[in-house]
């Protein structure tokens, strides 16, 4: 079966960083896409990543690593407003999004 | 904003009742999504359409029923729901379906309660 891990929820601290990571097994890959949804509102596109590497965008940057099914969004001078669920997507071999159920991340002063 | 708007945004309706969602996509692309959204769960892809054709019809139940009449238009007609399915219900169009960096947009969701 088709699977994507992500931690249910994280916390930490305005100012600093997190890093929110998601594993993956699915049938085929074809591109990895991160979003971010606030409660109550649409899920917004942040990035996708086909090829392996870092893509860096402003304080946002996502990771990955095919080889080990693995990605990472990578977030830098925590702000209150980013307190939201961050979902992970993997687009397989059919060209169908396979989604994780979102990793809630929690902002504190 | 992300172009993509849906109505209403809170829907509380009984088991007999009949309503529909609507989804309208101002961004001139091909494909429209209906997902489901429950709590700590992935998004359940509902429906695909492509260029007005349905495309993909996850095995979701009839009392679920899609209509696309054109592009920028998509509805989610509802009768005789069960309590568990009161979810989110978001939809989402892209440029095409199927295409390699296809990213998808959203809109706000109804928020579902079937009593």
């Amino acid at each position: 079966g088709q699977n994507i891990d992500q931690p249910t929820e994280m916390t930490a601290t305005e100012g600093a960083i997190v890093q929110i990571n998601c594993t993956y097994q699915t049938s085929g890959f074809n591109g990895l896409f991160w979003y971010q949804q606030h409660a109550g509102e649409a899920p917004t596109f942040l990035s996708y990543n086909v090829l392996d590497g870092l893509e860096e965008k402003g304080r946002f940057s996502s990771f990955l690593s095919r080889s080990k099914g693995y990605s990472y969004l990578l977030l830098k001078e925590l702000q209150m407003k980013d307190s939201a669920s961050y979902l992970c997507a993997v687009l397989d071999s059919n060209y169908q999004l396979i989604w994780g159920a979102g990793t809630k991340l929690i902002i504190k002063p | 904003e992300t172009g993509v708007t849906q109505t209403p945004r809170h829907l509380v309706m009984g088991m007999t009742n009949k309503k529909s969602l609507k989804c309208e996509q101002h961004l001139g692309h091909n494909a429209m999504y209906w997902y489901k959204q429950s709590a700590k769960k992935p998004l359940e892809l509902m429906f695909v359409y492509n260029f007005k054709e349905q495309t993909e019809n996850n095995s979701v139940p009839s009392r679920f029923s899609p209509e696309c009449p054109n592009s920028s238009h998509l509805f989610l007609h509802l009768h005789t729901l069960q309590p568990e399915d009161s979810a989110l219900y978001l939809c989402a169009s892209s440029q095409v379906s199927g295409g390699a960096t296809d990213t998808q947009y959203f809109g706000p969701g109804t928020r579902l309660t079937v009593l």
